[in-house]
């Protein structure tokens, strides 16, 4: 069983949707990241949470360390929002555990 | 701002060839890594550098060396290539500030 796992695996949805990508992970952490990926592109982190919740213009992320679970939420999504979105987690202070990622598209 | 930058961008190698990708942060970031990246698989990070002149295995490291000779640079070797290493690879760095960190755009290498 993986470190991290990423649900759904792949999420197809219409533009101004409300998206929710999970990420639920085994070990104990200090941090998890949340990243995108476009198709091609580089990667860029979106977020790093270590409690709580955290709110950048249409994206919100939230953690319960307790649960082991985080989740991302894109509001009024846009065809600018299909990337790969992947969840990482810090078990100590160098290394990431890095998800599978969660292909998203937003169709017009 | 440059970021992470990563030479080069696509490589072509036969069995047997040997090449370093280069790495640079101009961001004053302690810590480097180097990943590589395949299909189903996910990131898997191949060595990393906590600070100048150290450096650690990760999880795949069999078939490559690095070398953080400064602050800026982690460069990674392949000294023998592999078509088991074709992949993309990504350099990344992260300072102590909480929420940095930052990835290269990727390195596309193929080993016929």
């Amino acid at each position: 069983k993986n470190e991290v796992e990423q649900s759904p695996q792949n999420l197809t949805a219409q533009e101004g949707e409300f998206i929710t990508i999970n990420c639920s992970y085994s070990v104990g952490i200090s941090a998890l990241h949340w990243l995108q990926q476009h198709p091609g592109g580089g990667i860029v982190s979106l977020f790093m949470l270590s409690s709580g919740k955290k709110k950048h213009g249409r994206l919100i992320a939230t953690i319960n360390i307790q649960e082991k679970h985080s989740s991302l939420h894109i509001t009024a999504s846009h065809p600018r929002d299909s990337a790969v979105y992947i969840c990482a987690v810090r078990p100590g202070a160098q290394k990431l555990v890095f998800g599978q990622g969660t292909r998203l598209t937003i169709n017009p | 701002n440059a970021g992470v930058t990563q030479t080069p961008k696509f490589q072509v190698l036969k069995t047997g060839q040997s090449m370093t990708l280069q790495c640079a942060q101009d961001m004053n970031h302690n810590s480097m890594y180097w990943y590589r990246q395949d299909p189903g698989m996910g990131l898997r990070l191949i060595y990393y550098s906590a600070s100048e002149g150290t450096t650690d295995k990760g999880e795949v490291p069999n078939g490559y060396n690095v070398s953080r000779l400064n602050k800026r640079e982690f460069s990674l070797r392949l000294e023998s290539a592999a078509p088991s290493q074709t992949s993309v690879y990504f350099c990344a760095s992260s300072g102590d500030r909480a929420g940095e960190l930052f990835f290269g755009e990727g390195s596309r290498l193929t080993v016929l």
